[in-house]
């Protein structure tokens, strides 16, 4: 079965980081590109990060600078290394994949919660 | 502000048909594939639609999508209680060089 598993998130004071987790079961991540998805509070979807197959990275702009996707091959996860955290970043992340030379994601995992305050 | 851009809800009767639109631009709607996602309260994203107007395995075929320049549609078929739930279309912008969702559109089965 293919599934999605993120863990990390968690309460984190402004300026703070987190580290996100993606654990991924029944495919190869290597072989895909991988999404990181968020939704504030009440919000609709914002598309956050992408690490295509080839290694290549893109970022929202929003988070450019600050926000770091990587993959273990090892562990089949993928990271979201969040730096310089701010009050507009608390949202569920949601981890997704899109097949190589494909724009859909499928599937999700269940997310996670990062909450920014003091 | 969305790039894209939906109604924020519409509603319908059991069994009666509804539509949900989305419009774009060139950058993205008008030049890439339009995918549809519900979100179930409380729940992850799954996705509808894909490639604008095909079904994933599983989907009832009450769903389905289309396209026509810079805008497309979501339409769903003898409405059910179970198809409440929030509606995002997205599609991969060649300006912005990533993926970008409509606001959400709320869909409420009266």
């Amino acid at each position: 079965e293919v599934q999605l598993v993120e863990s990390g998130g968690g309460l984190v004071q402004p300026g703070g980081s987190l580290r996100l987790s993606c654990a991924a079961s029944g495919f190869t991540v290597t072989d895909n590109y991988m999404n990181w998805v968020r939704q504030a509070p009440g919000k609709g979807l914002q598309w956050v990060s992408v690490l295509y197959s080839g290694g290549n990275t893109d970022y929202t702009d929003s988070v450019k600078g600050r926000f770091t996707i990587s993959r273990d091959n090892s562990k089949n996860t993928v990271y979201l290394q969040m730096n310089s955290l701010r009050a507009e970043d608390t949202a569920v992340y949601y981890c997704a994949r899109t097949m190589v030379q494909t724009s859909w994601f499928d599937p999700w995992g269940q997310g996670t919660l990062v909450t920014v305050s003091s | 502000q969305s790039v894209l851009t939906q109604p924020p809800s519409v509603s319908g009767a059991p069994r009666q048909r509804v539509t949900i639109s989305c419009s774009g631009s060139s950058s993205n709607i008008g030049n890439n594939a339009v995918n549809w996602y519900q979100q179930l309260p409380g729940k992850a994203p799954k996705l509808l639609i894909y490639y604008d107007d095909l079904l994933p395995s599983g989907i009832s075929d009450r769903f389905s999508g289309s396209k026509s320049g810079t805008s497309a549609s979501l339409a769903i078929s003898g409405l059910q209680s179970e198809d409440e739930a929030d509606y995002y279309c997205a599609a991969w912008d060649d300006s912005l060089r990533g993926w970008v969702f409509g606001g959400g559109t709320k869909l409420t089965v009266l």
